[in-house]
């Protein structure tokens, strides 16, 4: 396993229209994580999932955003009725889970960039 | 809750010349500290990291960070910079088992 993947790497759609991105993370990590980059400014958290359950959800996630992770594996995140504003990095990353004993550090994959016009 | 502050948004600093990109975070709880670097087009990668243990940890390409719990601060140090240095830095918090909080970024361009 090489690391965390993400599809696509890049999106360009009209505003209004839906979105769907994927993220399959580290084989053996019980943990998946959303977060959202945009111009000049650091990741910004936006939900995590440990196995299949969603445990925390960001302010930021609209109700125009979900995510899911149905097997405990991949996940989607999809956006609805896009909006200008959404034009963003979206950038997944994985981690073992202190349940698992490994130590708990967050991989990145490499985003998938998505501009909305 | 948590956040971090990075002091400095750019560092221009010479090739060969020593630099150290500032961070200062505020937690209620014991925190693990990160830093992360963005090369130009690619994605997040893991700098080095503080989870216990030695206050000093440092990364294979020679940056090094000091966690300081009195001063709430994990400044990034190198002590001679090389043009492919040139990325974007964050520095992150994170309670442990949870999301991480990132700092803006500081950006550092290396003068030939």
């Amino acid at each position: 396993d090489t690391g965390v993947s993400q599809d696509p790497r890049h999106k360009i759609t009209k505003r209004g229209q839906n979105v769907t991105f994927r993220c399959d993370p580290i084989s053996e990590h019980n943990r998946l994580y959303w977060y959202r980059q945009t111009l000049g400014q650091g990741p910004e958290f936006l939900t995590y999932f440990q196995n299949e359950a969603q445990l925390e959800k960001s302010r930021l996630l609209s109700d125009r955003f979900s995510a899911e992770r149905p097997k405990g594996s991949f996940s989607t995140l999809e956006i609805q009725r896009t909006e200008q504003g959404d034009s963003a990095m979206y950038l997944c990353a994985s981690s073992p889970g202190l349940s698992s004993g490994m130590e708990e550090t967050q991989y990145f994959g490499p985003g998938t960039r998505l501009l909305v016009l | 809750a948590q956040s971090v502050t990075q002091l400095d948004s750019q560092v221009p600093v010479f090739e060969e010349a020593p630099v150290e990109l500032r961070c200062n975070y505020s937690s209620s709880v014991s925190v693990y500290l990160f830093w992360y670097v963005q090369y130009p087009n690619q994605g997040l990668q893991l700098l080095l990291k503080y989870l216990s243990g030695s206050t000093l940890v440092e990364s294979i390409n020679g940056f090094e960070a000091e966690f300081n719990k009195s001063q709430t601060s994990f400044h990034l140090r190198k002590p001679s910079v090389h043009i492919s240095d040139t990325a974007e830095y964050f520095c992150a918090v994170s309670g442990g088992d949870d999301k991480i909080i990132f700092g803006k970024g500081t950006r550092l361009h290396i003068l030939p």
